[in-house]
């Protein structure tokens, strides 16, 4: 089943931070962040493979509650650069191992 | 290092034509490979799976159809187009055995169906 992203579009002014948020309905084995410019791939950023698991490079950072099937990725003091649509991918314990189900997206967009 | 190739970048096909969109991966061996689709509003869809050669898995049912002929060949085709089928689909390959590891995305291809 498909994880839920919220939410669907965030403007920001350079400096800002935004809080992107990703829920499943199901227990979930890990969840991976991607980042797509317009008109290219997806890009890797981060897994969280346990629950409470955070990482962070840069100033993206990302955090795992397990318990309520949820993740969050932060962005601090957002740049330029940062815009982009991101992508949650959840591998939940009864689905196909392997596989991610990806959310909708939600599409930063970062002003001057 | 890895690459993953993908093509044709862009193709415009009337309804009820035939599809083909090939993926190659480079510098490395037995991969997973991917197929998805991008479509408005609907984020990353996972279309096929192979975790080796011959060996699909479909995650959705539809018109389309993947093979695997050898062990970095992906691909997609269809014997007839639908308007629903036009999207972005990339391609994607994952070094990982067992559980989900991180994606290389190919550049995609982007289908409009007329």
């Amino acid at each position: 089943q498909q994880p839920v992203q919220s939410p669907q579009a965030v403007i920001l002014r350079e400096g800002e931070d935004a809080v992107i948020n990703c829920s499943s309905s199901k227990a979930l084995y890990s969840v991976h962040w991607y980042r797509q410019k317009h008109g290219e791939a997806p890009v890797f950023l981060m897994i969280l493979l346990k629950g409470g698991e955070q990482k962070g490079h840069d100033k993206i950072s990302a955090s795992f509650n397990e318990k309520k099937q949820q993740s969050s990725l932060y962005l601090t003091a957002s740049q330029l650069s940062y815009s982009g649509t991101y992508f949650c991918g959840t591998e939940d314990y009864g689905g196909s191992q392997g596989n991610l189900i990806f959310g909708k997206g939600t599409k930063l967009s970062v002003k001057p | 290092s890895q690459t993953i190739h993908q093509w044709p970048a862009t193709l415009v096909q009337p309804v009820g034509s035939p599809l083909s969109l090939e993926c190659t991966v480079e510098g490395t061996s037995n991969p997973n490979l991917y197929w998805y689709r991008q479509a408005a509003g609907r984020g990353l869809q996972l279309l096929f799976y192979s975790v080796g050669i011959g060996q699909i898995s479909s995650e959705v049912p539809q018109n389309l159809s993947a093979s695997r002929p050898q062990d970095r060949q992906f691909i997609l085709s269809s014997k007839k187009l639908l308007l629903s089928d036009s999207g972005f689909y990339l391609c994607a390959w994952s070094a990982y055995r067992g559980r989900a590891g991180e994606l290389f995305f190919g550049e995609g291809s982007r289908l409009t169906v007329l």
